[in-house]
């Protein structure tokens, strides 16, 4: 057990809908990150939020927003979902700057799925 | 920009030989490396890491990799497989704020 708590673990929606996937970091962990995993793309960094604030964005697209709140939760809101969106979404959180010897603990993942 | 090259996207062996997943870097910096494991329908798992000590590195589970900064390669081996390493493992270089992930390698455990 790695102490990132992610839910739901499972949904299925339709496309055009809109899903928000929640995560729990570690007990003091300031860093959360949310990767994206499908079959064609691999492990895709998605966003970086330490304490609260945005630190750095990858592919993450315009439909797809996250905000990290005070009690340091943060959750992924993805919109106007479509069929390629489907694919398993880590969170994962950490206490120092990954430089730093630090390494991502990860949660098991919701696996969305849009049909 | 950092990344690295998972050179064997499924790598075969039989239970009690050798394990050898091979990953070659690519970075502007002295990077970090890490090797992560992920088991079926389960989150990553952080095997050994890398960070400028020493060059060969031991984790979890029997495993470690040699860091070479000459061929830019961190394979991992393991010298005896189990049933139990039967997963997907990732090779992974600090990037800018974030982690770079390989392509994955599954490595399939025959008995």
């Amino acid at each position: 057990d790695s102490g990132v708590t992610q839910t739901p673990k499972h949904l299925i929606t339709a496309t055009g809908q809109r899903v928000t996937l929640r995560c729990s970091p570690r007990s003091g962990d300031l860093s959360v990150y949310w990767y994206q995993q499908s079959l064609d793309q691999g492990l895709q960094f998605l966003i970086h939020y330490y304490n609260g604030e945005e630190r750095a964005k990858g592919n993450i697209l315009e439909r797809f927003s996250a905000q990290q709140f005070p009690d340091l939760h943060s959750e992924l809101n993805l919109s106007s979902l479509e069929l390629g969106d489907s694919a398993l979404y880590f969170c994962a959180s950490t206490d120092r700057g990954l430089r730093n010897t630090g390494e991502l603990f990860f949660g098991e993942g919701s696996r969305l799925t849009v049909l | 920009a950092q990344s690295v090259t998972q050179l064997d996207s499924h790598v075969s062996v039989s239970e009690g030989t050798p394990v050898l997943l091979r990953c070659n870097y690519s970075s502007s910096y002295s990077p970090s490396l890490f090797w992560y494991v992920q088991h079926p329908n389960k989150g990553l798992q952080l095997l050994l890491k890398y960070t400028s000590a020493a060059t060969l590195v031991k984790g979890i589970n029997g495993f470690e990799a040699e860091f070479k900064k000459s061929e830019t390669s961190f394979h991992l081996t393991k010298p005896s497989a189990h049933m139990s390493d039967a997963a997907e493992y990732f090779c992974v270089v600090t990037g800018f704020q974030k982690l770079v992930f390989g392509t994955g390698t599954r490595l399939l455990v025959s008995p």
